[in-house]
This record gives structure tokens, sequence and C-alpha cells, in this order.
């Protein structure tokens, strides 16, 4: 079974530039996560949704950024316009909500805004 | 509101040691606990975890945790690190299993020869 699903792997931008990245959770899975990962901060949850619906999105930065996830086998994240400082490595993550609650994680998105 | 503290944010240990890392938690129920590793460039790969039942896990690669309600920790433990180890390792908790998922700041782990 393939695991979740991140595009693109790597992505160099300039500032003010919209930047969008994107999510293929494992199928079956009915809730899905963005986190962002820096130096500095750590690990942060920006939002999570269950069944196709956000139900968190406390931990989204400001309104530059926004997700979405039209149906279960899809979502994304957008940043317009980005900034030096959203420059982070970006995770996706899935899960079957009801079982033993773990999460299963992509393998990332580097984002560098210049 | 629940937390995740990592008191040890360095960890060098030989190739072939034991180790030990520290994980404590807040939050008033027992809550689902694990503990991932991270390896550079990688994502996150879940080690083991524990929500309910013996309070000994065991893991892949070798580890395992323990659960400690009178302390409110779950170390990680693993009696013999090999060099393939050297990551960094992250301790997480769920108060319920359709909630959210709370990181500690992550432990980094040397491995000396």
């Amino acid at each position: 079974d393939a695991g979740v699903i991140q595009s693109p792997r790597h992505e160099v931008t300039e500032m003010g530039q919209e930047v969008t990245l994107r999510c293929k959770p494992i199928s079956g899975h009915n809730s899905l996560f963005w986190y962002r990962q820096t130096m500095m901060r750590g690990l942060e949850l920006l939002i999570y949704f269950n069944n196709n619906v956000p139900i968190d999105d406390s931990g989204m930065p400001e309104d530059r950024f926004s997700a979405k996830m039209p149906n279960a086998s899809f979502s994304t994240l957008k940043i317009q316009p980005s900034e030096p400082r959203d420059s982070a490595v970006y995770f996706c993550a899935s899960r079957r909500a009801g079982e033993s609650g773990e999460l299963f994680f992509g393998e990332g998105s580097r984002l560098t805004v210049l | 509101a629940q937390s995740v503290t990592q008191p040890d944010i360095h960890i060098t240990v030989s190739e072939g040691a034991s180790l030990e890392l520290r994980c404590n938690y807040s939050y008033g129920a027992t809550p689902y606990l694990f503990w991932y590793v991270q390896s550079p460039g990688q994502g996150l790969q879940l080690l083991l975890k524990y929500f309910s039942g013996d309070t000994l896990v065991q893991g892949i690669k070798g580890f395992e945790a323990e659960f400690k309600r009178s302390q409110s920790s779950f170390n990680l433990r693993k009696p013999s690190v090999h060099w393939s180890d050297a990551a960094e390792y992250f301790c997480a908790s769920l108060p319920t299993s359709w909630g959210k998922l709370q990181f500690g700041a992550g432990t980094q782990v040397v491995v000396t020869p």
C-alpha cells in the first residue's frame, strides 16, 4: 500500500510568489494533518481535517496560508504571497480516526523562499 | 491543555551503549503516547505506541518504552545502540484517538564510534 504522498519534494521560489503544496493521504484514512517543521519552532500543527472538514486551523500562521481538502484523497496547502520566513519543511500526515491514533507521515516538502 | 516535554535537546552516545530518552506529558487522563524517529531528510516513522494494557511496549528497531502514570512519563530505551540510530526522536501525545497529536521538541541523538 502506498504511503502518504507529498509533492513537490523541494520547492524554491521568490518572495511574493504563490506556493501550492499537495498531499495524497493513505487510502481509507479519514483524517489529514498539515505540519510545519523549522529549527526554531520544531513541529507545528497548522491544520487538520476529519472527513474532509477542517476541524482545527488555529495553527495557521496568518491569512496568507490556506488549506483545502476537496475530497478524501487530496489536500492542498497554499501560501500566497510567500515570504522568506515561510521557509520550512511541510509535512502531511493521515490516519484512520477511531483507531489507535497513529499518524502516517509523508516525506515532506522542503520550501525555500528567497 | 496537553503538552509534551522532552528535557534533552541533544544526546551523544557511544555505539553499543544503552540509550534512554526522556518524555513527560501533562494531561489529566492517560493519553495515547507515541515515539517517532526522523532521519535526516526523511519524514517521521513510528517506533512504538501506547494506549492501554501492558505498560512496557516493544517497538521496531529494538526500541522499547515504559509508561509510568505516577511520573507522567513515557521514556524510550534501547539496550545497545547502532550507528544507524543517529536521528531525531520525537515523543507525542494524543488525548483521544480522534484528537490532534502534540509533539515534544525532539531529542537529537548522535552516535559515536
